[in-house]
């Protein structure tokens, strides 16, 4: 099993507050997602990286940020939450150049 | 618009039945693709990849098919057990191992005893 590790796994926060997601991974993976998904939807892209000081966007990437500084750490920020923030958010990882992805535990928020 | 449909929603199949379920596809041409079971309030685990140059691919109970004609993927559990209930994403792969996924809904499926 990946080892992948998600912090907070659950977190409430108001409106307005500025709050970080954690990710880190112990396998040296090259490879790292940020994914939002809702109950019984898809999963939405919402940062990547193919390895150190190497970020990308994905759909839903206008509202977040993410750096990675370290192979291991792939932090993600929303800098001013709102209740459409409210859901899950996935970390995964992956080895460059093999196709599958292993996910993290998860951490719910909801923005109140 | 690109898009990926999943069959129903829910799946409810008798314990010992096979469990067929569909991905289908439009105006996408994956490279690969790939199956992944995810359980309430934890992130997908990868299950199998097919290529797109392969009908048909095995892993113990496990049974995919490609078809990039018809543009679809079918995914069967064999000999389905209370155990196999899961919702079950299907990912397209569009290039290689250095593209992002993109993900379809999934499939709930309950396996009754």
């Amino acid at each position: 099993e990946a080892d992948i590790y998600q912090t907070p796994r659950y977190l409430v926060i108001g409106t307005g507050k500025k709050i970080t997601l954690e990710c880190s991974q112990t396998m040296g993976h090259d490879k790292m997602y940020w994914y939002q998904q809702d109950p019984g939807m898809e999963l939405h892209l919402i940062h990547y990286s193919y390895g150190v000081n190497s970020t990308e966007k994905g759909d839903l990437s206008s509202e977040s940020t993410v750096s990675r500084i370290r192979t291991e750490h792939f932090p993600l920020t929303l800098e001013s939450a709102r209740p459409s923030h409210t859901s899950q958010y996935l970390c995964a990882t992956g080895l460059a150049g093999v196709h599958e992805q292993y996910f993290g535990p998860g951490t719910r928020l909801t923005v109140t | 618009s690109q898009k990926i449909e999943q069959n129903s929603e829910a799946l409810n199949i008798q314990e010992g039945k096979t469990a067929t379920l569909t991905c289908n596809y439009t105006n996408y041409s994956p490279a690969y693709l790939q199956w992944y079971r995810q359980d309430p309030g934890r992130g997908p685990v990868f299950l199998l990849l097919i290529r797109e140059n392969e009908k048909e691919k095995r892993k113990e109970r496990l049974k995919v098919t490609f078809d990039t004609t018809l543009k679809q993927s079918l995914f069967h559990i064999t000999a389905s057990q209370p155990a196999d209930s899961a919702t079950y994403l299907c990912a397209l792969d569009l290039y290689s191992g250095n593209t992002p996924l993109v993900f379809g809904k999934g499939t709930r499926l309950s396996v009754i005893a």
